[in-house]
């Protein structure tokens, strides 16, 4: 099993809908969760970050974490073409002092 | 958020030569930072932790010798690819690590160097 698990897509969604992405661990003392977005031939760029069960909004994003699963999900509204791109779920493994990244999904935004 | 940079962004160079990357964070002090090499189309493979003042750490199956690693000040991490060899062509990005007192440490990434090898 991998330690970070995603879909690898690609998710197409119209412009203006929700898109959902969703991710999966299995280091169960995880704590730290960050979701990054990394445009074709960019280098990935922190979107948000999630410590506590529940969710967390910011603009049109809300992370969702739910430990007892080992869920976390990214929700994005209103999506916009320019959020076409790949977005890789991350986790902190403090055993390890190091971030451990899922294969990423890829979004595409129809317009 | 923090800014990390990274310089050149762009390199291509015979095979046989050496490379060296910089990576600095720009309005925090690191004292760790990360090295990573990406293939078109593949995920981000952590190559090495750069600690500074100290030896760095490498992922297994990362050659030492074959790329070089300093972190010489809070700001500043190098990687020197030595004997570039085209198989060494990729695209290297670095991240540094905001450490906060309180709540949990984050990586933010620099822009990236795009590495030919000829």
């Amino acid at each position: 099993q991998k330690e970070v698990e995603q879909n690898s897509g690609p998710l197409s969604v119209p412009e203006g809908a929700i898109a959902s992405l969703n991710c999966t661990y299995s280091d169960r003392v995880s704590q730290s969760f960050f979701w990054y977005r990394q445009y074709s031939g960019k280098s990935p760029e922190l979107i948000m970050s999630i410590y506590s069960n529940g969710d967390k909004e910011d603009g049109r994003f809300t992370a969702q974490l739910n430990k007892a699963s080992q869920y976390v999900s990214l929700l994005i509204r209103d999506s916009q073409p320019s959020d076409s791109a790949t977005y890789l779920c991350a986790v902190w493994m403090d055993s390890s002092y190091k971030l451990i990244f899922g294969s990423g999904t890829r979004l595409l935004v129809r317009p | 958020g923090a800014v990390v940079s990274q310089h050149p962004s762009r390199v291509i160079c015979k095979s046989g030569t050496s490379v060296k990357i910089e990576c600095r964070s720009l309005d925090f002090q690191a004292t760790t930072m990360f090295w990573y090499r990406q293939f078109p189309k593949k995920s981000l493979m952590l190559m090495a932790t750069s600690n500074e003042g100290s030896k760095a750490t490498y992922e297994q199956g990362v050659e030492k010798d074959k790329f070089l690693i300093n972190h010489a000040s809070l700001t500043l991490s190098t990687l020197t690819v030595t004997s570039a060899h085209p198989e060494d062509s990729s695209f290297y990005i670095c991240s540094a690590l905001w450490a906060v007192t309180s709540g949990t440490d984050t990586q933010y990434f620099g822009p990236g160097t795009r590495l030919t090898v000829l």
